[in-house]
C-alpha cells in the first residue's frame, strides 16, 4: 500500500512564525504535491515537484515555498505565517497507472491554525 | 474562475436509495476525470475515474457518467450506505496529466 505521511495532524502557530510542514512518501514516486483545502474552494494546488530539487508553482504559491532535497520528502514552508494561511494542508504523491494515466495518493492532512 | 464546479455543497439521501453527485467543467481540454472521497480528518482517497474516450465507467456500487458535449459528469452510488457519508471531490486533468483541478466538493449524508 502506498503511504503518504505528514509530520503533524494539528499545528497552532503565531502570526509571523516560520512554519515547516513535512511530507514523506514510501513508494518511490517522482511527483509530489502540496494543496490547501478550504470550505467552498476545494483543493487548491500550492506547489508541486517532478523530481529532486525541482519545484513548480501551482495556483496559489504566494506566501509559501517548498524544498525537495530527497525523493521521498517534500516540505512546505510558510516563511511568515499569517491568519489567512489557516487551513487544511494536504500532501500528495502520484504514480502512473495503466493506460498512462496518473493517480494521486494523499496524506492525512495537517490542520494549521495561525493566531 | 473555477474550471471544475460542484454546484451542490451538500446532499442527503436515504440508505438504500441512489445518490447522484454532479460535476461541471469549463475547460474543453480536460480528458481525464476522477472522483475522490474524503472523510473528516483523513486525506482524500481515489474512488473512480473516467477518460474522455468513454461515457461510462462502473466499479461495484459506483458508476461515473461523462457527457462531453455538456461538459458534465456525474457519480451514481447505488445503493447508498451510511458509510458513504463523506465529502466527494470531482477532479480533472488535461492530456492525461498529473496536475488535477479539483472542484469544491459535495458533502453527502446517507441517512439510516
Amino acid at each position: 500500500d502506498v503511504k503518504v505521511t505528514q509530520s503533524s495532524r494539528y499545528l497552532v502557530k503565531r502570526t509571523g512564525e516560520k512554519v515547516f510542514l513535512e511530507c514523506v512518501q514510501d513508494m518511490d514516486h517522482e511527483n509530489m504535491f502540496w494543496y490547501r483545502q478550504d470550505p467552498g474552494l476545494g483543493l487548491r494546488l500550492i506547489y508541486f515537484s517532478y523530481d529532486v530539487k525541482m519545484k513548480e508553482k501551482g495556483d496559489i504559491p504566494e506566501g509559501y515555498s517548498v524544498s525537495r532535497e530527497k525523493k521521498e520528502r517534500f516540505s512546505l514552508i510558510l516563511e511568515s505565517a499569517s491568519t489567512n494561511q489557516t487551513s487544511m494542508y494536504l500532501c500528495a504523491s502520484s504514480s502512473r497507472i495503466q493506460g498512462g494515466r496518473y493517480e494521486q495518493y494523499f496524506g492525512p492532512g495537517t490542520r494549521l491554525t495561525v493566531t | 474562475d473555477q474550471q471544475v464546479k460542484q454546484n451542490s455543497p451538500s446532499l442527503s439521501v436515504q440508505e438504500g436509495r441512489i445518490s447522484i453527485l454532479n460535476c461541471d467543467y469549463t475547460n474543453s481540454m480536460f480528458d481525464y476525470f476522477l472522483w475522490y472521497k474524503k472523510y473528516p480528518a483523513e486525506g482524500p482517497t481515489f474512488l473512480i475515474s473516467i477518460s474522455s474516450i468513454k461515457d461510462k465507467n462502473e466499479d461495484g456500487r459506483f458508476t461515473v457518467f461523462l457527457n462531453k458535449s455538456a461538459k458534465h459528469l456525474s457519480l451514481h452510488i447505488v445503493p447508498s450506505q451510511p458509510g458513504d457519508s463523506a465529502v466527494y471531490f470531482c477532479a480533472a486533468s488535461e492530456n492525461y496529466g498529473q496536475n488535477f483541478v479539483f472542484g469544491p466538493g459535495t458533502r453527502l449524508s446517507v441517512l439510516p
